[in-house]
C-alpha cells in the first residue's frame, strides 16, 4: 500500500515559469513533510520541509503549501531555472522516525 | 564535516555472489536508513535503525537481504546470493531522531550502484 502519492511523474516548464508538484498521504500519524531534490548520480538532499501545524512555508523561490484536512501538500517553485532541473521527492515521516517517499517527479526547465 | 559515506560506489558482480555494502553515518546521528532506488519502484525503504537497533525491516525484499549495525558509526547491507533483479542504487541515510521530534532531515550518501550480471 503506497502511503504517499506524488504527481505528476514528469514536468516540463519554461524558464521563469512556476513548477507545481503535488503529494497526498493517508496516514494521519505523519508529522513531518520534507521535500528532497536529487541530481543525477547524487543522493537526495533536503530542499524544504514543513510540520502540520502551519499551512505554508517559504524559502526563497520554494514554497510548501499544506492542507491538513485534505491530507495534501505541494511544492511550488517560482521563477523556475534550468538549474532546478532534477528529480523531486516528497516524503512523510512518523514520530517513530520512519520516512516514506513519493515516487518522484522529474522536472525539466527549458531555457 | 564529512557526510554519510558509502562504499563501494560501484559494484559489478555475477549472479550468486555475495555483496556487502557499507555505510558510515554522520557522527552524532542516531538513526540510519537503507533505501533502494530503481526506475520501476522509486525509493524503497529497506530497513532502518534507531540507536543501532533495527526498528522496521518490513521493506527487506527477502531472506537474501540482511543488514547489521554493530555500532553507531557503521552499518552493512548484505545480499547473499545476489540476483540480477537486485541491480539498483542503494542509498544509506542518517538522521538525528528524538522522541517528540521524529526523524527530521535525512542526510543521504552518494549511493552504491550495484549491477548483478
Amino acid at each position: 500500500q503506497q502511503q504517499v502519492k506524488q504527481s505528476p511523474q514528469s514536468l516540463i516548464v519554461q524558464k521563469g515559469g512556476i513548477s507545481i508538484i503535488n503529494c497526498a498521504y493517508e496516514n494521519t500519524a505523519f508529522d513531518y513533510f520534507p521535500w528532497y531534490q536529487q541530481f543525477p548520480g547524487k543522493g537526495p538532499a533536503l530542499l524544504i520541509a514543513i510540520r502540520p501545524d502551519v499551512s505554508e512555508k517559504k524559502e526563497g523561490r520554494f514554497t510548501i503549501s499544506f492542507n491538513k484536512s485534505a491530507k495534501q501538500f505541494s511544492l511550488h517553485i517560482m521563477d523556475s531555472q534550468p538549474g532546478d532541473s532534477a528529480t523531486y521527492f516528497c516524503a512523510a515521516n512518523t514520530n517513530a522516525g520512519k520516512s516514506t517517499f513519493g515516487d518522484g517527479t522529474t522536472l525539466t526547465v527549458k531555457p | 564535516d564529512a557526510g554519510v559515506i558509502q562504499s563501494p560506489r560501484h559494484e559489478v558482480t555475477e549472479m550468486g555472489q555475495e555483496v556487502t555494502l557499507r555505510c558510515k553515518p554522520i557522527s552524532g546521528h542516531n538513526s540510519l536508513f537503507w533505501y533502494r532506488q530503481t526506475m520501476m519502484r522509486g525509493l524503497e525503504l529497506l530497513i532502518y535503525f534507531n540507536n543501532n537497533v533495527p526498528i522496521d525491516d518490513s521493506g527487506m525484499p527477502e531472506d537474501r537481504f540482511s543488514a547489521k549495525m554493530p555500532n553507531a558509526s557503521f552499518s552493512t547491507l548484505k545480499i547473499q546470493p545476489s540476483e540480477p533483479r537486485d541491480s539498483a542504487v542503494y542509498f544509506c541515510a542518517s538522521s538525528l531522531w528524538g522522541p517528540g521530534r521524529g526523524a527530521g532531515e535525512l542526510f543521504f550518501g552518494e549511493g552504491s550502484r550495484l549491477t548483478v550480471l
